[in-house]
């Protein structure tokens, strides 16, 4: 068990960029959370899988953000077109099922300039 | 009014003391979450309840549903303990259907 991992760690994007982040759950986890933190706040929910069915989006989720998880064990969020408020902290996080504790990665930090 | 309400935002306590966080949450919850965030982002989930008391090592977390409060307390607190404490619920309703909504955090600072 490696944990959940993250990647890129830091990406820094001029406005207008498309990035992408990925994430790799724990392997038996079948949930897997999308999450943004800005600075001083907690975390916001984004989005969730249960495997590969995208079940929750939250109204912060705009059109330019996608999220993927095409096999049911790795994700991917795509923001298109990046503004600077999308700099931010995003957070992913799996659990075996609803009821299970999260387990985070690191995070990835998006400066958009 | 945001659903999950933490205090203090802030704490700076000496190495030994005992300390208190805690979290009040306005509606119907399922599960609530202690988390823990260093610096750099890493968040290590500190305990997961739904009723009563539940302890490890130096930490301790309690629940009172009716009051829809928790607290989470460190023993002989340590410099390493310093960090940012989150605390999350589960609710049946807000912060999408199975997410999770998270208070603004408790950032404590333990001084030697």
């Amino acid at each position: 068990d490696t944990g959940v991992s993250q990647d890129p760690r830091h990406k820094i994007t001029k406005r207008g960029q498309n990035v992408t982040f990925r994430c790799d759950p724990i392997s038996e986890h079948n949930r897997l959370y999308w999450y943004r933190q800005t600075l001083g706040q907690g975390p916001e929910f984004l989005t969730y899988f249960q495997n590969e069915a995208q079940l929750e989006k939250s109204r912060l989720l705009s059109d330019r953000f996608s999220a993927e998880r095409p096999k049911g064990s790795f994700s991917t969020l795509e923001i298109q077109r990046t503004e600077q408020g999308d700099s931010a902290m995003y957070l992913c996080a799996s659990s075996f099922d609803g009821n299970s504790p999260l387990h985070f990665g690191n995070g990835t930090r998006l400066t958009v300039t | 009014k945001n659903e999950v309400e933490q205090s203090p935002q802030n704490l700076t306590a000496q190495e030994g003391e005992f300390i208190t966080i805690n979290c009040s949450y306005s509606v119907g919850i399922s599960a609530l979450h202690w988390l823990q965030q260093h610096p750099g982002g890493g968040i290590v989930s500190l305990f997961m309840l739904s009723s009563g008391k539940k302890k490890h090592g130096r930490l301790i977390a309690t629940i009172n549903i009716q009051e829809k409060h928790s607290s989470l307390h460190i023993t002989a607190s340590h410099p390493r303990d310093s960090a940012v404490y989150i605390c999350a619920v589960r609710s049946y309703s807000g912060g999408g259907a199975d997410g999770l909504t998270f208070g603004k955090g408790t950032h404590l600072i333990i001084q030697p």
